[in-house]
């Protein structure tokens, strides 16, 4: 099974800061990766697909990068509705596996 | 836009038996592989299962591997997860998600083990 290092477990940060979690795969998954944020109660949302690609309807300020083995979500202006959790989710083989999770905080 | 509606959570006692269902629409369902997602309460994600769009090929965690099964009708457009001997570690929100660049899931459905 692929295994997905998610870094770090949680962060807190101030409104306006610029955030970057990260995902380690085990190995080449091409850019099979998506980024999702969820909020409690809800369900994960997609914030980023094939890597690097912005799911419409999600402001600018998300972005992501890599190829292969090394993966970064990047919020480049924290705003108030951007504290949640983020999830990175490979789908290049099956089981699918999912990073442990990155909860950002208010600081 | 995609959109995947599961049903057929509920409260059931260890050793039991639930069948969750997932009807899809907005986009053509027989084209896709499709998969079954979970969430345990305060925990992360989890992939449970996948089918290929025939539904000639199924693949399962280790964890469910022997008690469930995946299956759909293109006809219907819906998924299926038949779940048996069902224990507390399943109590967990299922999402069924489409196998596109960047699955997408519905809302989810809860199933409580618990006696």
């Amino acid at each position: 099974d692929i295994q997905m290092t998610q870094s770090p477990s949680s962060l807190s940060a101030s409104i306006g800061d610029r955030v970057t979690i990260t995902c380690r795969a085990s190995q080449d998954i091409r850019n099979d990766l998506g980024w999702y944020q969820q909020k409690p109660g809800k369900a994960p949302k997609r914030l980023i697909y094939a890597a690097s690609s912005l799911q419409s309807g999600v402001p600018s300020r998300f972005s992501g990068s890599g190829s292969a083995t090394e993966f970064t979500l990047t919020i480049s202006s924290l705003q108030p509705e951007d504290f949640a959790t983020y999830y990175c989710l490979q789908h290049t083989t099956y089981p699918w596996t999912f990073g442990q999770g990155t909860k950002v905080e208010i600081k | 836009e995609v959109q995947l509606l599961e049903s057929g959570g509920g409260l059931v006692q260890p050793g039991g038996s639930l069948r969750l269902s997932c009807a899809a629409s907005r986009f053509t369902f027989s084209n896709y592989d499709m998969s079954w997602v979970r969430q345990a309460p305060g925990k992360g994600l989890e992939w449970v299962s996948a089918i290929s769009t025939s539904g000639g090929y199924t693949y399962y965690a280790d964890s469910v591997k022997g008690r469930f099964t995946i299956s759909r009708d293109n006809s219907k457009n819906t998924l299926y997860l038949q779940m048996n001997s069902l224990r507390a570690e399943d109590t967990a929100v299922y999402y069924c998600a489409i196998r596109l660049p960047g699955p997408l899931w519905g809302q989810g459905t809860l199933v409580t083990v618990s006696s």
